[in-house]
């Protein structure tokens, strides 16, 4: 299977902040990879498909960049609503698997 | 617009059974893979099964391979999660979650269920 490590776990940010999240895949995914915004009690939600690809709906501050093994993504200009958990996933091969997670946390 | 309304889930013995049920409207069902997630308390998510539009290919994780079984029924615009030999460590809210495109083998999930809570303990 291939793992994916995900880093930092825990971020602290300000509004306003820019920060990256950065994701490794143990094996080449290609451009295989999305990354995931979830806050307690609700449902994920898609942000970036195929490594760079912004989802419907999403704000421009967030971004995707990366490809074979080592991703990223970067939120520009932090909001209030974007202080929740980010997940990556690959899924080039099954089964899916998911980064561990990274808490974005105030300051 | 898309709804996944997920059901079935609540609280087990170990070793005991459970089937969940996702029910999709406000898309063409038949045309889409489905997946299922779940997150144990405390947790990150955690991919568990996976369906392909027609049904014929599933895909599981290892830590479920052998025990839970996935299925769809597009007459009913639904997908199941037969859960059996149930264990402490597969509690957790699960989650379905339907393909970003229509026509591939793998895909990102665009649209989530808002979860059911399985529970295992005695």
């Amino acid at each position: 299977d291939i793992q994916v490590t995900q880093s930092p776990s825990t971020l602290s940010a300000s509004v306003g902040d820019t920060v990256t999240i950065t994701c490794r895949a143990s094996a080449k995914i290609g451009f295989w990879l999305a990354w995931y915004q979830h806050k307690p009690g609700k449902a994920p939600q898609l942000l970036i498909y195929q490594a760079s690809s912004l989802h419907n709906g999403v704000p421009s501050r967030f971004s995707g960049s990366g490809s074979g093994t080592e991703f990223s993504l970067t939120i520009t200009s932090l909001q209030p609503a974007d202080f929740a958990t980010y997940y990556c996933q690959q899924y080039h091969d099954f089964p899916y698997t998911f980064g561990q997670g990274t808490k974005l946390q105030v300051k | 617009e898309v709804q996944l309304l997920e059901s079935g889930g609540g609280l087990v013995q170990p070793g005991g059974s459970l089937r969940l049920s996702c029910t999709g409207s406000g898309f063409f069902f038949n045309y889409y893979g489905m997946s299922w997630v779940r997150q144990a308390p405390g947790k990150g998510l955690e991919w568990v099964a996976g369906i392909s539009r027609g049904g014929s290919d599933t895909y599981y994780a290892d830590s479920v391979r052998g025990r839970f079984i996935v299925s769809r029924d597009n007459s009913r615009q639904t997908s199941y999660l037969q859960m059996n030999s149930l264990r402490a460590e597969d509690t957790a809210i699960y989650y379905c979650a339907k393909d970003r495109a229509t026509n591939v083998i793998v895909a990102a999930a665009d649209d989530w269920g808002q979860g059911t809570l399985v529970t295992v303990s005695t």
